[in-house]
């Protein structure tokens, strides 16, 4: 089993430009989240989806915007990156039951210039 | 959501030493949950605490979920290098995702 799966690991943008960011679970997992991680900030959450055909705001949902696209998948996008988008992304899901805790990706470093 | 403050934000201690650290919730938690961040890496977790008072192992980490439910602690025993990494406690937030700490990062020297 793969897990939890993102896409790219490492990507460089210019300011202003868009990208999204890929991730997919093969665990059957009912909610999945993004989250980013900053020095001396901990994980913040993004974005989240409770369950397939939901999305809801995180902490800091701002300059992004997300997809289920169905119960594996679930997207980020920037559409304008800005410099302080720059940080470490991980997705993750969980069934849906928080006490079980989340399975993460390995993360997407991205650095906007 | 609950801010959970951990304590130390950093470690630097040799290899063989025990190692503690907390977290504090301004809230009532019912779960605490540990995770390790291997750099490079997404967290993976460790512990899960489900009842206050509850004392849990794995290998030579040990947690405990605060009789006031509000805390929980981490142990580290005989450490050796490979348990350098970001540890990080979290708890539900309002029931739809995890509150995570901003983390207690360990360095362990040989």
């Amino acid at each position: 089993n793969a897990g939890v799966t993102q896409t790219p690991k490492f990507q460089v943008l210019k300011t202003g430009q868009s990208m999204t960011l890929q991730c997919a679970q093969d665990m059957n997992h009912n909610s999945m989240y993004w989250y980013r991680q900053d020095p001396g900030m901990g994980l913040r959450l993004i974005y989240y989806s409770a369950s397939e055909g939901t999305t809801d705001k995180g902490e800091v949902p701002n300059g992004y915007n997300v997809s289920r696209l169905n119960k594996r998948e679930f997207s980020l996008r920037l559409e304008s990156a800005a410099p302080s988008q720059t940080s470490v992304y991980f997705c993750a899901s969980s069934p849906g039951q928080l006490g079980y805790g989340y399975t993460f990706g390995s993360g997407t470093r991205l650095t906007v210039v | 959501g609950q801010q959970l403050n951990q304590s130390p934000q950093s470690m630097f201690i040799q290899e063989g030493e025990d190692v503690s650290m907390n977290c504090t919730s301004s809230s009532i938690f019912n779960t605490w949950l540990w995770y390790k961040q291997d750099p490079g890496e997404g967290p993976v977790l460790l512990i899960a605490l489900y009842k206050a008072g509850e004392l849990t192992s794995n290998g030579r980490l040990t947690a405990q979920f605060g009789i006031t439910r509000k805390d929980s602690f981490l142990n580290i025993s005989a450490s050796i290098p490979s348990d350098v990494g970001i540890y990080f406690c979290a708890g539900p937030n309002s029931g739809y995702a995890l509150n995570f700490g901003k983390g207690t990062s360990l360095l362990v020297t040989p």
